[in-house]
């Protein structure tokens, strides 16, 4: 049965600071993996959506990478911002299963003080 | 990007109600999801859909129906709340084409059984 499992639950830094994300998932059968940015109160919007054939993706200050062999993926962010604060969700999409389903991690908590 | 809506966004009812919550999407997607979460932990897929009338229950086992009569609705039901049904509940599409397609969420319902 997959697991997904994010380090840190939560995490403060303040503002400019470069971070990194951890996700963590124990079945490599995958095929992709995708983060998300959910603000309180709201749904999830999609960042990164990395192919198990591709090693990373970035889109602006965000970079997401892929190790499936070691069953990990970051998502680096630079030069933080005080609206980069919300929860942060990695969730990895298997073969076989419910179609189309995901499998979503904890989550992580990120505070970025001004 | 796709358009998803989702209504009531709050939603506080009385034990033995019968509920629908509306999921709505405009962007003609064939797939679409319904997930649970409850606060501090993972979303968890309930009910899905690959298009009209084909419906189909997630992982996590539920006690809501659902419904797709036409491609851009998917409401779901409870037919008598109960407390154990407080939760957030978030609703999903994405396009039928293609294994990698991201998928796109609603702000979700907070439904709220006293």
């Amino acid at each position: 049965k997959q697991e997904v499992t994010q380090i840190p639950a939560a995490l403060s830094v303040p503002e400019g600071e470069n971070l990194v994300l951890n996700c963590s998932f124990t079945d490599s059968a995958i095929y992709n993996l995708q983060w998300f940015r959910q603000d309180p109160g709201k749904g999830l919007t999609s960042l990164l959506l990395i192919q198990s054939s591709q090693r990373e993706q970035t889109s602006g200050r965000l970079n997401a990478s892929l190790d499936k062999s070691s069953g990990r993926s970051t998502l680096y962010i630079a030069a933080s911002q005080p609206g980069d604060s919300a929860t942060y969700l990695c969730a990895v999409r298997n073969y076989g299963g419910s179609q189309g389903n995901l499998i979503f991690g904890k989550g992580t908590k990120l505070s970025v003080k001004p | 990007e796709a358009d998803i809506y989702q209504t009531p966004r709050y939603l506080v009812i009385g034990t033995g109600k019968k509920i629908t919550l509306e999921c709505s999407q405009t962007m003609g997607h064939d797939k679409m999801y319904w997930y649970q979460q409850d606060p501090g932990m993972e979303l968890h897929l309930i009910h899905y859909s690959y298009g009209v009338n084909s419906t189909e229950k997630g992982d996590l086992s539920s006690e809501s129906t659902v419904s797709r009569i036409r491609t851009e609705h998917f409401p779901l039901t409870l037919e008598s709340a109960r407390p154990s049904h407080t939760s957030q509940y978030l609703c999903a599409s994405s396009p039928g084409t293609g294994e990698n397609q991201p998928q796109h969420f609603g702000d979700g319902t907070r439904l709220s059984i006293l």
